[in-house]
């Protein structure tokens, strides 16, 4: 158990709509992760932190913005969901800097119809 | 463009077989890890490599890290059903220690029948 919750675990929106996604860790690391899981594409990094209101974009942060104002919160929002954003969505931590080592959250299903 | 490909996407086979799958790049990375997913839950950490010809044992699972550092490989012997899941290659190619970016593979599913 890596004490990471995500909420919801499962939200369908309709197209336009804006949808905040939660992550919440109860350990206190200092690095979040954002991932998206698609079919074909494996995991993609959206956004990360690396500590509270310090956040840098990844390979498909397009259409999503992030925010941290807490060590334990990392939210995602989507300002304006669109069908293609359909999709898993992980949050991770990295629990020292010594590794490269990630810990997974259990997910969002997001539907956007 | 995908920098860690992963081979073979699919693998179908019956318990007590042994499977390998691959992880390739062009790339050097400082380290890769293996993951293992189930449906409907996240990636699960099984191990790190880091030193060129590097190998790993867990049980039944042997890694191993290329000596150049771009590409690995993951051995099952003699597989169980509960080895089904998709299992997952992630690079990270900075040695610096902020920031700490993944490239993931597109992953193997793996389906061991009994």
């Amino acid at each position: 158990d890596a004490g990471i919750t995500q909420s919801p675990r499962h939200k369908v929106t309709e197209t336009g709509t804006p949808v905040t996604l939660r992550c919440h860790q109860t350990e206190n690391h200092r690095y979040m992760y954002w991932y998206r899981q698609d079919p074909g594409h494996g995991l993609r990094l959206i956004h990360y932190s690396y500590g509270v209101k310090d956040t840098d974009k990844g390979e498909v942060s397009d259409g999503y913005s992030v925010s941290r104002s807490k060590t334990e919160d990392f939210l995602l929002t989507l300002e304006s969901a669109t069908s293609s954003q359909t999709s898993v969505y992980f949050c991770a931590i990295r629990r020292t800097l010594l590794s490269h080592e990630q810990y997974f959250g259990p997910g969002t299903r997001l539907t956007v119809t | 463009t995908q920098l860690l490909e992963q081979s073979p996407q699919f693998l179908s086979i019956q318990e007590g077989e042994n499977l390998t799958v691959y992880c390739n790049s062009s790339s050097v990375f400082s380290s890769l890890q293996w993951y293992r997913q189930e449906p409907g839950e996240g990636p699960v950490l099984l191990v790190t490599v880091v030193t060129g010809g590097e190998v790993k044992k867990l049980k039944r699972l042997t890694f191993q890290f290329g000596d150049a550092r771009k590409d690995s490989s993951l051995h099952i012997t003699a597989a169980q059903t509960g080895d089904t899941g998709l299992y997952l290659c992630a690079g990270a190619r900075s040695k610096e220690t902020s920031g700490s970016r993944l490239t993931f593979g597109e992953g193997t599913q793996l389906t061991v029948n009994p």
